[in-house]
């Protein structure tokens, strides 16, 4: 299981970019990475998931290098309520959680702080 | 559209006092989780189910029990609640083949005295 490490805060003001690096040295063949963002009072909302190289959608991109032993969420312009904790994760797409324990573990996050 | 639904959204237990959690999706998942998250700390894996009447331990499955006997319901109970599992639960799911990504309701939030 990739075990991943990500900042543990970030500063930040409106309508700047924001890049947040996450370390998975120990990243499998088989395993994807996905973020999430997470509101207080709310559970965590997916972001976007990638393999390799380059994944964008309308809210966020993310970038994998070639050894795939890092990604940078990018968000591009962020406003006040870009304000969350935002977690990198590691593990298989697919199924077959194993019996042994979970396949997906949720590190501590980055808490992004824009400012006005 | 509900998506993921948890109910209480909060609680207040003495010590050694039971309840269930109960999780509901309408998205027809056959993955469902049970995460705690607590403060300053990522969410951990309390128990998980590939489907209806199956369930397996995650990370830290001590003191919790689960049952999953209709496809659309998770639900998680503390048989003698510790002042250690005040928390904030989170229920998740997700659609076949399961892994990610994760569809998560809003959390109850469990304090025991």
């Amino acid at each position: 299981l990739a075990k991943t490490t990500q900042p543990i805060s970030m500063d930040s003001y409106e309508g700047q970019e924001v890049n947040i690096t996450c370390s998975h040295n120990n990243i499998a063949t088989n395993d994807y990475i996905t973020w999430y963002q997470q509101f207080p009072s709310q559970g965590p909302r997916f972001i976007i998931q990638g393999y390799k190289t380059k994944v964008t959608n309308e809210v966020a991109s993310l970038f994998i290098p070639a050894d795939r032993k890092s990604s940078t969420l990018s968000l591009p312009r962020v406003s006040l309520s870009d304000t969350a904790v935002y977690y990198c994760l590691v593990g298989d797409k697919s199924p077959m959680i194993k019996a042994a324990g979970n396949k997906l573990t949720f590190g501590g996050g980055t808490r992004v702080l824009v400012k006005p | 559209n509900a998506g993921v639904t948890q109910t209480p959204k909060f609680r207040v237990l003495k010590t050694g006092q039971s309840m269930t959690l109960l999780c509901a999706q309408d998205m027809n998942h056959e993955y469902m989780y049970w995460y705690r998250q607590d403060p300053g700390m990522g969410l951990r894996l309390i128990h998980y189910s590939v489907g209806e009447g199956t369930t397996a331990k995650g990370e830290v499955p001590d003191g919790y029990n689960v049952s999953r006997l209709k496809k659309q319901n998770f639900l998680l109970g503390l048989e003698s609640a510790a002042p250690s599992q005040t928390s904030v639960y989170f229920c998740a799911s997700t659609p076949p083949p399961g892994g990610q990504p994760q569809h998560f309701g809003d959390g109850t939030r469990l304090s025991i005295l």
